[in-house]
């Protein structure tokens, strides 16, 4: 089935420190949504990427739908330490008989910060 | 204000006693999922009603059903809990299951199995 392949897995950084994750895939994506989720909280929606090559800024997060439509990064400039959760990427991927309407999680990458 | 509305934010069963746990939403929206999610893990879909259209995932066992008796309500019923079950659940919703399916999720409840 369809997979989104997420790192890393986990990172431990200094405040202040620039992050970077990404998700990849062997399918094509329609949809690409970051969001993140605070320790016994729901997700909550980061930045939604709609069009390949589609670059876009929430304050200090950018993600990029990758051109190849298979594939996303997301960049957290200087971060502070209510930075901390676990990300997911998500993409609703499309298929042969159209539009699932079903997101594919990544398996989440845990960020941790150190003040 | 939330948009997506859970309760109760956790709930303890006793192995085998039945539970039903809820979820409302002020967005109007025509799609409502349910999702299973394990410590550190993915969300799992459970399924999803889009307006009355019941949708349920191959793998998702008999013991748990969905019930949407109007727009704004969705209930996930947990027939007979088992060990197995105790986990985050997370009720998220979407305007359309199609192009730009972006999906909010509720805070979630997480169910303790005793």
């Amino acid at each position: 089935g369809q997979q989104l392949n997420q790192s890393p897995q986990s990172m431990f950084i200094q405040e202040g420190e620039d992050v970077s994750m990404n998700c990849t895939s062997s399918s094509i994506f329609n949809t690409w949504l970051w969001y993140k989720q605070d320790p016994g909280e729901g997700p909550v929606l980061l930045i939604a990427l709609y069009k390949a090559g589609e670059l876009t800024s929430n304050g200090r997060l950018t993600a990029q739908f990758g051109i190849t439509r298979k594939d996303s990064f997301l960049n957290i400039s200087a971060s502070i330490p209510s930075d901390v959760g676990i990300y997911f990427c998500a993409g609703q991927p499309l298929t042969i008989s159209g539009n699932t309407g079903k997101l594919i999680f990544g398996q989440g990458t845990t960020l941790q910060v150190k003040p | 204000d939330a948009m997506v509305i859970q309760n109760p934010r956790y709930q303890v069963t006793q192995f085998g006693k039945p539970v039903t746990l809820s979820c409302s939403q002020t967005l109007n929206h025509n799609v409502m999922y349910w999702y299973q999610q394990k410590s550190s893990q993915a969300p799992k879909l459970l399924f999803h009603y889009y307006d009355k259209d019941f949708n349920n995932e191959a793998d998702t066992p008999d013991n748990f059903q969905s019930r949407r008796p109007n727009t704004s309500f969705c209930f996930l019923d947990i027939r007979s809990p088992g060990l197995g079950d105790a986990a985050m659940y997370l009720c998220a919703t979407s305007r359309t299951s199609g192009i730009q399916n972006i999906q909010y999720f509720g805070a979630g409840t997480r169910l303790s199995v005793l």
